[in-house]
């Protein structure tokens, strides 16, 4: 199985900060990469598909990039509604999942 | 609009057995494999598995064989997770999602409960 390892686990950032998250994989995953914002009690919501494809309704501040092996999400201007858990799922094979970042304000 | 409603949240005693529905809408439910992910209380996502929604095959995970089981309705646009010999350990919030490219759809998750 491929192994996603995912950093940091957790951070506090103030508003307006720029945030990025990565993701390391075990192996090539090809951009087969999401990011999901996960919010207490809620399923998660799917913000980038293809490492760097934004969902269409999520916001712009938030970006992916990365190939091969490593992952980046970032978020250009930090906004309160952005608190949360972030996770990095790949699928290019059997899917799995980072470990999770919880993204807290300062 | 595309939606995954999944049916409520059960409370069961070890040993027994449960079943939990994922209703899909606004799609062809068999163009789209349906996976399964569980969430125990305060961790992280965990895969589970899939369905293949048009053979009925299913793959499961390697934490996940033997007591779980994946199944369809497709005439009800439905697939299920059962849980056999429940454990205390399956206590855990269940999603299901459809696999499209990035896993768009989620359910809205089904908790369940196995207490003595």
């Amino acid at each position: 199985d491929i192994k996603m390892t995912q950093s940091p686990s957790s951070m506090y950032a103030s508003l307006g900060e720029r945030v990025t998250i990565t993701c390391k994989a075990s192996q090539d995953i090809n951009s087969y990469l999401s990011w999901f914002q996960q919010k207490p009690g809620k399923s998660p919501k799917t913000l980038i598909y293809r490492a760097n494809r934004l969902v269409d309704g999520v916001p712009s501040r938030f970006s992916g990039s990365g190939s091969g092996q490593d992952y980046s999400l970032s978020i250009s201007s930090l906004e309160y509604e952005d608190m949360g858990i972030y996770y990095c799922l790949q699928y290019d094979e059997f899917p799995t999942f980072g470990g999770g970042t919880k993204l807290e304000i300062k | 609009q595309i939606q995954l409603v999944q049916s409520g949240p059960e409370l069961k005693k070890p040993g027994e057995t449960v079943k939990i529905s994922c209703k899909a809408s606004d799609y062809t439910f068999t163009d789209y494999s349906m996976h399964w992910v569980k969430q125990a209380p305060g961790k992280g996502l965990k895969w589970m598995g899939w369905i293949n929604t048009e053979t009925g095959e299913p793959t499961y995970a390697d934490d996940f064989k033997g007591r779980f089981a994946f199944s369809l309705e497709t005439s009800a646009s439905t697939a299920y997770l059962q849980i056999n010999n429940l454990k205390n350990e399956d206590t855990a919030t269940y999603l299901c999602s459809r696999r499209d490219d990035g896993f768009a759809y989620w359910g809205q998750g089904t908790l369940v409960t196995v207490s003595a």
